[in-house]
C-alpha cells in the first residue's frame, strides 16, 4: 500500500535560519509528488509539484525540494526562514491516470520560527 | 473566480442528526474530493469524484455519503452523526488535463462538532 511519512511532528526554527523537512513515501512507480503549506485555520495552499524531469523543483515563497528516486525522499527545503513561514506543511503523493487521481496525505509537519 | 466554497463553515450537530456539507467550485475541474482533517492524521481522503455521476470510496468512506449530479456540486453528507465524526472537513478539487494537472484547490474547511 502506498504511504507518505513525515517523520517530524514538529520542528522549530530561527528566523533566518534554513530549514529541510523531510517526506518518504511508498510506492511502486514514480508517483506525482506534493508539498502543500496550510495556515492557521486556512485551507491547503500548493508549494510545489514534481510530476517528472529535473528532480529538484522550485515552488513558491523561496521553497523548493528534491525528488530522489533511490531514497523514496522529498524533502522540502528554505535557505533562510522567515516568520511568516510559521505553518502546517503537508507532503502528498498521488496515483493515477487521466486525472483519476488518489491522494495520500502524510502527517504534517508543524513549524515554528523564532524571532 | 471564487475557487472552491465549502459551507457552512462551523456547525455544531447531536449524535443522530443528519446534515449536508456544501461544496462548489466555479473553475470547470472534473476531480473533487472530500477530506477529513484530524490532529496528528493528517487528511484522509473520505470520498472522491471524476466527473457528474461518477463518485467512489477513499480512505474513510463510513457514515458519509456523496452524489455529483453536476461538475460544480459536490455535496457531502452524514446522515446519522456520531462525535468521531467530529473533525474539519476539507473540499478539494483538481483539473484532470492540461498543465495543472492533479494539483489540487482547496477550500477554507468546514468545522464540525458532534455532541
Amino acid at each position: 500500500a502506498q504511504s507518505v511519512t513525515q517523520p517530524d511532528i514538529h520542528i522549530t526554527v530561527s528566523e533566518g535560519a534554513s530549514l529541510e523537512l523531510r517526506c518518504n513515501y511508498s510506492y511502486g512507480a514514480t508517483p506525482y509528488l506534493f508539498w502543500y503549506v496550510q495556515s492557521p485555520g486556512q485551507g491547503l495552499q500548493l508549494l510545489l509539484k514534481y510530476f517528472s524531469g529535473d528532480t529538484l523543483v522550485q515552488g513558491i515563497k523561496g521553497f523548493e525540494a528534491e525528488f530522489k528516486r533511490s531514497q523514496s525522499s522529498f524533502n522540502l527545503r528554505k535557505p533562510s526562514v522567515h516568520w511568516s513561514d510559521a505553518a502546517e506543511y503537508f507532503c502528498a503523493v498521488a496515483k493515477g491516470n487521466s486525472g483519476t487521481y488518489k491522494y495520500i496525505f502524510g502527517t504534517g509537519t508543524r513549524l515554528k520560527v523564532l524571532a | 473566480n471564487a475557487g472552491v466554497t465549502q459551507t457552512p463553515k462551523f456547525q455544531v450537530l447531536k449524535t443522530g442528526q443528519s446534515m449536508t456539507l456544501q461544496c462548489a467550485q466555479d473553475m470547470n475541474h472534473e476531480y473533487m474530493s472530500w477530506y477529513r482533517q484530524d490532529p496528528g492524521m493528517g487528511l484522509r481522503l473520505i470520498h472522491y469524484s471524476v466527473g457528474a455521476g461518477i463518485t467512489d470510496q477513499g480512505e474513510v468512506p463510513n457514515g458519509y455519503n456523496v452524489s455529483r449530479s453536476t461538475t460544480e456540486d459536490f455535496p457531502l453528507r452524514l446522515l446519522s452523526a456520531a462525535p468521531s465524526q467530529t473533525s474539519v472537513y476539507f473540499c478539494a478539487s483538481s483539473y484532470k488535463r492540461g498543465p495543472h494537472t492533479g494539483e489540487l484547490f482547496f477550500g477554507e474547511g468546514s468545522r464540525l462538532t458532534v455532541l
